[in-house]
């Protein structure tokens, strides 16, 4: 079954502080992975979008990592901000397929 | 920055009236997607459309549910007989291409079934 799995689930860090977000995918076969940022009540925006052959990919203070072998990502926020406030969504698309599948993503607060 | 808009940001419908919610999609995009999101879950692919059909679709997406591009600029999702558990928000989205190509949300339609 094509499942994305997120952890945490919350989290809460002070601001300057750095963060890192997990997710776990069996998608199959597998085409590229994305991370998403919404805020509450808003739609998502685009972080990083990698694919099989990336291991690691920024973007600001955002990093995003691929270890396709074992299927996982991970998400590094550093010098955290407290804009950075918001849910942080996994997303794979399946290989030569227009489909996506979302985690349930992770809520970060970064408090002053 | 183009952007994806949608209207209306927030319906109040009752259950068993039909609902069409309208997406304005980046011009230059082919691509064009909905997915919808039960306060407090996580985000849900509904369909993706391509080239005047739909190339994708998920399982939540049944009879009920119909896409069109009636012109060149707009992309309508039709909820035939509004039931209480499509109260949700609805994105819709678009891209360049699929693969490697960013997908680009709106801000989403607020849908409240009474």
């Amino acid at each position: 079954k094509n499942q994305v799995e997120q952890s945490p689930q919350s989290l809460i860090i002070l601001e300057g502080k750095n963060c890192t977000l997990q997710c776990n995918y069996t998608v199959s076969p597998f085409s590229n992975l994305r991370w998403y940022k919404q805020d509450t009540g808003r739609g998502p925006v685009s972080l990083t979008i990698m694919t099989f052959s990336e291991n690691t990919k920024s973007n600001g203070r955002y990093t995003a990592t691929l270890d396709a072998d074992t299927k996982q990502s991970s998400l590094h926020i550093t010098a955290s901000q407290l804009s950075d406030s918001a849910s942080y969504i996994c997303v794979v698309s399946v290989y030569n397929f227009n489909k996506f599948y979302f985690g349930s993503g992770t809520k970060l607060n970064v408090k002053p | 920055e183009p952007e994806v808009t949608q209207t209306p940001s927030h319906q109040v419908t009752q259950m068993g009236q039909e609902v069409i919610l309208r997406c304005v999609p980046i011009s230059n995009h082919l691509y064009f997607y909905w997915y919808r999101q039960i306060l407090g879950q996580k985000v849900e692919f509904l369909v993706s459309f391509y080239n005047n059909e739909i190339s994708e679709k998920s399982e939540i997406f049944d009879d009920q549910f119909s896409v069109e591009r009636p012109d060149g600029s707009n992309f309508t999702l039709k909820i035939r007989s509004t039931k209480l558990e499509d109260s949700a928000m609805y994105f819709c989205a678009s891209s360049e291409g699929v693969s490697g190509n960013t997908i680009y949300f709106g801000e989403g339609s607020w849908l409240t079934v009474v």
